[in-house]
């Protein structure tokens, strides 16, 4: 069956411009959650729905970020005024259980801001 | 914030050698997960351990976990050219999302 995808895979961004990621779960998973990786790094948390309720939002880096979920299937993560620190990889992940369960990782979107 | 760190950052060793891979945390966890993640791709689910167990088994994988030192290690037996590849330790806890190590990045040598 289908992963989990995300669209576009990759982007460029002048600084000051907005942008929206897209993420597709996997058909049916309640749970979905966006990370961010920086180069050489692990995946941090960004914002975490449990169908469309957005449940957790602490990992967000400042409010130029927003998340949404409308119909608790795709969701978009929205990055406005973008800066340069903002370039990363944007990695969403469902899961069809709300605990304790491994997350299915989409490919992710390469931000690049300049 | 990363909870893990990760030992060794950088594992080179030839293929049909073991690679040995250890993460250490700093909170408690509902479990304990590592993924893999080939160079620009997405992150694979390799296993699942869970806080009331020590040791899991899955191929040429096992994992250990042990709850009063707060550290997990990954132990890939008979390793091959394939299993190059950056290898991640996350925690869940109560919160549901995952808390990354930075990862090792393994390079098995044909």
């Amino acid at each position: 069956g289908a992963g989990v995808s995300q669209s576009p895979r990759y982007k460029v961004a002048k600084r000051g411009q907005d942008v929206a990621l897209r993420c597709d779960p996997i058909s049916g998973h309640v749970s979905l959650f966006w990370y961010q990786q920086a180069l050489g790094q692990g995946p941090e948390f960004l914002t975490y729905f449990q169908n469309e309720a957005q449940l957790d939002k602490s990992g967000l880096p400042s409010d130029r970020f927003f998340a949404e979920r409308p119909e608790g299937s795709v969701s978009t993560l929205k990055i406005q005024r973008t800066q340069q620190e903002d370039s990363a990889v944007y990695l969403c992940a469902s899961s069809g259980q709300a605990y304790s369960y491994e997350q299915y990782f989409g490919p992710g979107t390469r931000l690049t801001v300049t | 914030s990363q909870q893990g760190e990760e030992d060794p950052q950088a594992l080179s060793i030839q293929e049909g050698e073991n690679a040995t891979m250890n993460c250490s945390y700093k909170t408690s966890i509902n479990n304990l997960q590592w993924y893999r993640q080939n160079s620009g791709r997405g992150l694979v689910h390799l296993i699942l351990i869970r806080s009331n167990e020590r040791e899991k088994h899955s191929g040429r994988l096992r994992v250990t976990l042990d709850t009063s030192k707060k550290s997990s290690s990954l132990l890939i037996t008979a390793s091959r050219a394939a299993d190059t590849a950056s290898y991640f330790c996350a925690t869940e806890n109560a919160g549901n999302m995952l808390t990354f190590g930075g990862g090792t990045r393994l390079m098995v040598k044909p």
